[in-house]
């Protein structure tokens, strides 16, 4: 039973646009959400994360935005560059516990 | 400074034989983790490592897998009478504490013939 979700596999956007990547959790008891980002033949890399007291967070060109009672979380990245294709995986976590639970990954390809 | 380290990148071996990975976390940091990420699939939480607490296994797929962390540093993962469906890419984090934001090293590719 996933309790992670990321159900498109790929997200294809032009050079500027925008880029939302979006993820849904069914445990009720995540209370912390964290995206990555995987290159090929790399280990995945921390982006941006966000606890369950917020709605909201912002990184620069990153921000991720999380809606508790849809269980749903999202990623907008503005404006899209080159640079950013990649895998990039959503995981979530409970308090209690440091294990992150992760998603299948979406791989967003930003084209020129 | 230097990140994780894992080896070998690439392991291929007969099923039923034992293979060893290793680990290097960055220096410092006190725990471990390990994910192994199927095909097609996300990252899958194995094992957790705290100082000198007991290591968290409940990820662990089978009594044929097991790790140790020796010295509070290297970690091993040790996986016996291996089968086809241990091939996936095994990944190796570590943290300066128990925390979310990990750090991950390249992973060891097995594949299991």
């Amino acid at each position: 039973d996933q309790q992670v979700k990321q159900n498109s596999p790929s997200l294809s956007v032009q050079e500027g646009r925008i880029s939302i990547l979006n993820c849904d959790y069914t445990n009720s008891m995540f209370d912390y959400f964290l995206w990555y980002k995987k290159y090929p033949a790399e280990g995945p890399t921390f982006l941006i994360s966000i606890s369950s007291i917020k709605d909201k967070n912002e990184d620069g060109r990153f921000t991720v935005f999380l809606n508790k009672s849809a269980k749903h979380l999202s990623l907008h990245i503005v404006p899209s560059q080159p640079g950013d294709s990649a895998v990039y995986f959503c995981a979530a976590s409970e308090t209690s516990s440091y294990k992150l639970i992760f998603g299948s990954g979406t791989r967003l390809l930003v084209r020129p | 400074g230097a990140g994780v380290s894992q080896s070998p990148s690439n392991k291929v071996t007969e099923k039923g034989k034992d293979v060893e990975l290793r680990c290097d976390p960055i220096s410092g940091h006190t725990a471990l983790y390990w994910y192994r990420q199927s095909l097609g699939q996300g990252l899958e939480f194995l094992i957790y490592f705290q100082g000198n607490s007991a290591p968290d296994k409940s990820g662990l797929p089978s009594d044929r897998f097991s790790a140790e962390r020796t010295g509070g540093s290297v970690s091993t993962l040790t996986i016996q009478r291996t089968q086809q469906e241990d091939s996936a890419v095994y990944l190796c984090a570590s943290s300066p504490e128990p925390f979310y934001e990990q750090y991950f090293g390249p992973g060891t590719r097995l594949t299991v013939t």
